[in-house]
Formats: C-alpha cells, structure tokens, sequence
C-alpha cells in the first residue's frame, strides 16, 4: 500500500495570507489527523477527522480549520497567517480497528510564514 | 487527561553501547501508549505499541520497551546502539479507544559517538 502523502513538501508564505495543505491517507483508512511540529512547542494535536466529521481538536485559534472528503483526504486551513505559524504540519491516517491502533505519518509539509 | 515526561533532551551513547530513553506517562485511564521515531527531515515512524497485552513490548531494529504501571514509565532500550540510531525520539500516548488524538512527548535527541 502506499504511504500517507501530503501536499505540498514545502510552502513559502506571508503574513496574512491563507493557506490549504492536503493529505492523502493510505487506501482505506478513514481517521485523519493533523499535528503541529515546532522547535518551541514540539509536537502539537490539532484536529482529528473521521468519516467526513471532526471527532477531536485540539488547542489553537479558529484559524486553523480542516475538513475530510468522501475518500477520506482531508484539508486543512490556516488563515491570516502569522510568522508563528511557521511549522512542520504533519498528518497522520489510522483504521481505527482496533484499540491503540497505530497512526501512520506522512512526510510532512514545511511552512514558513514571511 | 493524559501527558508523557520525557526525562532526558538529549542522550549521547557510544556505538555498541547499551540505549536506554526514559519516559513517565499519566493517564486517566488504561493508556496505549508508543514510541516513534524520528529522521532528520523525515516524517515519523513506529516503534513500538503497548495496548494493554504483554508489558515487555519488542519493537523494530532491537528496540524493545516495558510497561510499568506501578512506576507509571514506558522506558525505551537497546542493547547495543548502532550509527543509524541516530534521531529524535518521541513518548506518546494515547487513552482512550477510538480517540485518535495521540499527545507527544518533548523528545529525546540520540546521539551515538563512533
């Protein structure tokens, strides 16, 4: 099976602007999730999305915001950038089948925030 | 609500020698809990899982952990440290089923010396 991909590797931005990354989970997996990775705060939880609904958030602004697709791809948004939301955003897909189920990451996308 | 201690930023071992990363978990319930990995511009990888079943856990490349409720710590070994061990090292937990929100420990930075 393929991997968790995601889209794109690297994003170069500026303050204020919007951005979207997506995330293509491995084939029929239906939990995607999306953390924050930064030297200051580590690693950060910041939604989780099943079956086309948020299950879980975590702690950040409402600027952060996703969605999830039929075939479980998922999207997240930021917007109004802020250089603080220069970050590492890694996305995570599981099949939830049974308790503990690991999470499997994608490579992640590079944010940097002018 | 649930939190993992990593107890040591950096652990620098020589090449042969044995690894030992140390973590303390709490948790409000039965927790699973995992250890990642993490390569320099990579995305992150399992280690290794306990999900309540037999609490010495093995794990890829040699490296096993044991669950200690009475200490509440999930310590992570090898016995002997090999160059490509090199990497960040996550403590992770998660504590309750189907809630795929996974909460990351600081991390713990491996550094072997040839």
């Amino acid at each position: 099976k393929a991997g968790v991909t995601q889209t794109p590797r690297y994003l170069i931005k500026t303050r204020g602007q919007q951005v979207t990354l997506s995330c293509s989970p491995i084939s029929g997996h239906r939990s995607v999730s999306w953390y924050q990775q930064t030297p200051g705060q580590g690693l950060q939880f910041l939604f989780e999305y099943f079956s086309e609904t948020q299950r879980n958030k975590g702690n950040f602004p409402g600027r952060f915001s996703g969605r999830q697709f039929s075939n479980s791809r998922s999207e997240m948004n930021v917007s109004t950038l802020e250089l603080g939301d220069s970050a590492l955003y890694l996305c995570a897909s599981s099949s939830l089948e049974r308790w503990g189920n690991e999470q499997f990451f994608g490579p992640g996308t590079r944010l940097t925030v002018l | 609500a649930q939190s993992v201690t990593q107890l040591d930023s950096h652990v620098s071992v020589s090449e042969g020698t044995p690894v030992l990363l140390r973590c303390n978990y709490s948790s409000s319930y039965s927790p699973s809990l995992f250890w990642y990995v993490q390569h320099p511009n990579k995305g992150l990888q399992l280690l290794l899982k306990y999900t309540s079943a037999a609490t010495l856990v093995k794990g890829i490349n040699g490296f096993e952990a044991e669950f200690k409720k009475s200490e509440t710590s999930f310590h992570l070994t090898k016995p002997s440290a090999h160059m490509s061990d090199a990497a960040e090292y996550f403590c992770v937990v998660s504590d309750t089923f189907g809630n795929e929100k996974l909460t990351f420990g600081t991390g713990t930075r491996l550094t072997i010396i040839p």
